[in-house]
C-alpha cells in the first residue's frame, strides 16, 4: 500500500499570508493527487485534482505543483474562509488513501 | 441538482449491522464508481470502499470482511452494509462520486453531507 505523509498537522498564519501544505507519497504515484478542504461540520470540497488542476469554482489563490512522491498545496494570500483542515488523497492505486491533514488556524 | 443523500446510521450495539444507503440524482448514476468514506470524531478521513460501475468491489483493510459495499442502479442508491460492528466504526460517513468515468480510482469531486454511526452499548 502507498502511504501519504502530510505536513505540517497544524500551522497559524494571519490573513493575508501565503501558505504551503505538503504531502509525501511512499512511492510515485504520478500526479494522481487531490486536495480538499473541510470545514467543521462540513463535507470535504475538492480544491484541486491531478495535483495541480484546479477544481471549477474554486479561487485562484489556491495552486498544486509536484510530482513523483512530493506535492505541495499553496494558498497564495489567506482570506479568512480558508481557515479549515486541508487533506490529500492519492488515488494512484488502491487502497487510496488520505493524508493525515493539516488544519490551518487564525494567528 | 447533482446530489448525493446519504441515509441510515444510528446508534448500534457492538456486534450488531446497520445499512448505510445513498440516493443519487442529478447524473447518470450506473456509469460511476463510487465510494465510502468515513471520519471518526475529531479524526481524519479514512477511505472504506469503492464499488465499480460494473460492481467490481475494494475495501480498506480495517473493514474487509464485515463491510460490504453494493449498488442499485434501477433505484440510483449505493449501500453499505456494516456487521460485527465495533466502536471504532463510530465516524460520520459520507459517499463520494468522482467527476469522470474512466478509472474506479479517482478524486471526489462530488460529496453527500454525511451521516452519523454511533457503535456504543
Amino acid at each position: 500500500d502507498i502511504q501519504m505523509t502530510q505536513s505540517p498537522s497544524s500551522l497559524s498564519a494571519s490573513v493575508g499570508d501565503r501558505v504551503t501544505i505538503t504531502c509525501r507519497a511512499s512511492q510515485d504515484i504520478s500526479n494522481s493527487l487531490a486536495w480538499y478542504q473541510q470545514k467543521p461540520g462540513k463535507a470535504p470540497k475538492l480544491l484541486l485534482y491531478a495535483a495541480s488542476r484546479l477544481q471549477s469554482g474554486v479561487p485562484s489563490r489556491f495552486s498544486g505543483s509536484g510530482s513523483g512522491t512530493d506535492y505541495t498545496l499553496t494558498i497564495s494570500s489567506l482570506q479568512p474562509e480558508d481557515f479549515a483542515t486541508y487533506y490529500c488523497q492519492h488515488y494512484y492505486s488502491n487502497p487510496p488513501p488520505f493524508g493525515g491533514g493539516t488544519k490551518v488556524e487564525i494567528k | 441538482e447533482v446530489q448525493l443523500l446519504e441515509s441510515g446510521g444510528g446508534l448500534v450495539q457492538p456486534g450488531g449491522s446497520l445499512r448505510l444507503s445513498c440516493a443519487a440524482s442529478g447524473f447518470t448514476f450506473s456509469s460511476y464508481a463510487m465510494s465510502w468514506v468515513r471520519q471518526a470524531p475529531g479524526k481524519g478521513l479514512e477511505w472504506v470502499s469503492v464499488i465499480s460501475s460494473g460492481s467490481s468491489t475494494y475495501y480498506a483493510a480495517s473493514v474487509k470482511g464485515r463491510f460490504t459495499i453494493s449498488r442499485d442502479n434501477s433505484k440510483n442508491t449505493l449501500y453499505l452494509q456494516m456487521n460485527s460492528l465495533r466502536a471504532e466504526d463510530t465516524a460520520v460517513y459520507y459517499c463520494a462520486k468522482p467527476e469522470g468515468y474512466a478509472s474506479i480510482f479517482d478524486a471526489f469531486h462530488l460529496w453527500g453531507q454525511g451521516t452519523m454511526v454511533t457503535v456504543s452499548s
